[in-house]
């Protein structure tokens, strides 16, 4: 079954902690993609990868941080300095120009 | 990139016609228009794309006139499973133009009423 994956499903952090959310696909896909939706909201992008190796920040990057060693995985790492967390996080990938395969998301809350 | 324009929320009875509609006066040469649905706590769906005239797929139609300004996603015959979040992008999709950037919106909140 090809697909994107998400883990954990809900995360809690304490104050201070930095977080790494997982996802992985085994669509091959060459665009990854991270989004962050708060309540009501639409998707902001955190930050994209078009190849591995390389990933571009996206509109609200700040306090987070993305590797992309492997074509199937895009770990996001939620460091201390995003001051404002708590929210449901976002994965997805696309081959270039077509259309974005979503995970089922992380919801995670500061504690 | 172009900016989308949708109402903010819709009601329908169970068997209707829905039409929502989204503006996008700056729409660019290359820019295609693409919908996507998403259900609360899940991620969006793809639902449907187009450049020009009209789209058609098994679960909706994609109406664009000629000026590409505006566009109206279709959905024939609502049920309760249809209530959802429907997003309007507008983006050049080709991979050098900035397709990783399309942004997601508010969208327009559907309600299907029994």
């Amino acid at each position: 079954d090809g697909g994107i994956t998400q883990s954990p499903k809900y995360l809690f952090r304490k104050e201070g902690q930095n977080v790494t959310l997982s996802c992985e696909q085994n669509l091959n896909h060459d665009a990854m993609y991270w989004y962050r939706q708060d309540p009501g909201q639409g998707l902001r992008l955190i930050y994209y990868s078009q190849i591995v190796n390389d990933f571009q920040k996206g509109d609200i990057a700040e306090g987070y941080s993305v590797s992309r060693e492997k074509k199937e995985s895009f770990p996001l790492t939620v460091t201390s300095a995003q001051k404002n967390p708590t929210a449901f996080y976002l994965c997805a990938s696309s081959y270039p120009g077509f259309e974005q395969f979503f995970g089922p998301g992380t919801r995670l809350t500061v504690l | 990139l172009a900016k989308t324009t949708q109402p903010i929320s819709m009601d329908s009875y169970e068997g209707q016609e829905v039409n929502i509609t989204c503006s996008h006066n700056n729409i660019a040469t290359n820019d295609y228009i693409t919908w996507y649905q998403q259900f609360p706590s899940q991620g969006p769906r793809f639902i449907i794309q187009g450049y020009k005239t009209k789209v058609t797929n098994e679960v909706a139609s994609l109406f664009i006139p000629a000026d590409r300004k505006s566009s109206t996603l279709s959905l024939p015959r609502v049920s309760l499973s249809d209530t959802a979040v429907y997003y309007c992008l507008v983006g050049d999709m080709t991979p050098s133009g900035g397709y990783q950037k399309v942004t997601f919106g508010t969208g327009t909140k559907l309600q299907v009423i029994p």
